[in-house]
């Protein structure tokens, strides 16, 4: 069984520029939440997909979108980057919207 | 507000002896607890969880204990082996999230199990 899968592994924007990050849900899986990892804090909440729909979001600005698509996986996408954007960005996903969440390897991202 | 704290930032403990790690959280309203294992390069990895309705959960050489009045959890692993050495992240289920499943996770301890 496949578990929850990230693309791209490294990525290095510039500033202003705009980046869409890609996960492969784990098979089965119909919730996909995001995270944001700075150096050195905890995973921060972005918000989470659940059957296509937005299901809750955290203090993240609305330059932070996402999807999810018919077969559960998801993209988040960042607008106008900011350098305070550079941070590990992880992908986790559940069952259901109130099981346990499975994290993939995550993408870090560097803005420059 | 930091409503999860780990307020170890690192832990070193020989190999065969107990590993506790320690977390505190501010909102008595939490109910449900997980403990992430994270090496670098990876994703956070499911550990073990406990609900506020249980003060202890075991598994295998894992095991939590939730002391709802302390507001303050702790995560056991007994004997510690090499391969634990780890970023171990204590997390929270947000009951104000309502259908949502937000987790609020703590800044993290760094767990290195010496030989």
């Amino acid at each position: 069984e496949t578990g929850v899968t990230q693309s791209p592994t490294h990525l290095i924007k510039t500033r202003g520029q705009q980046v869409t990050l890609r996960c492969s849900s784990q098979s089965g899986h119909n919730t996909v939440s995001w995270y944001q990892q700075a150096l050195g804090q905890g995973p921060q909440f972005i918000f989470q997909y659940y059957r296509e729909e937005e299901n809750g979001r955290g203090n993240f600005p609305p330059r932070f979108s996402g999807l999810q698509f018919p077969n559960y996986s998801s993209e988040l996408n960042v607008n106008a980057l900011e350098l305070d954007d550079s941070a590990l960005y992880l992908c986790a996903s559940s069952p259901d919207v109130q099981e346990t969440q499975y994290f993939g390897p995550g993408t870090r991202l560097l803005v420059l | 507000d930091q409503q999860v704290k780990q307020n170890s930032p690192s832990l070193s403990v020989q190999e065969g002896r107990i590993s506790i790690l320690n977390c505190d959280y501010t909102n008595s309203m939490f109910d449900y607890f997980l403990w992430y294992k994270k090496y670098p390069a990876e994703g956070p990895t499911f550990l073990i969880s406990i609900s506020s309705i249980k003060d202890k959960n075991e598994d295998g050489r894992f095991t939590v204990f939730l002391n709802k009045s302390a507001k303050h959890l702790s995560l056991h692993i007994v004997p510690s082996q090499p391969g634990d050495s780890a970023v171990y992240f204590c997390a929270a289920s947000d009951p104000y999230g309502g259908a949502t499943n937000k987790l609020i996770f703590g800044t993290g301890t760094l767990l290195a199990v010496q030989p």
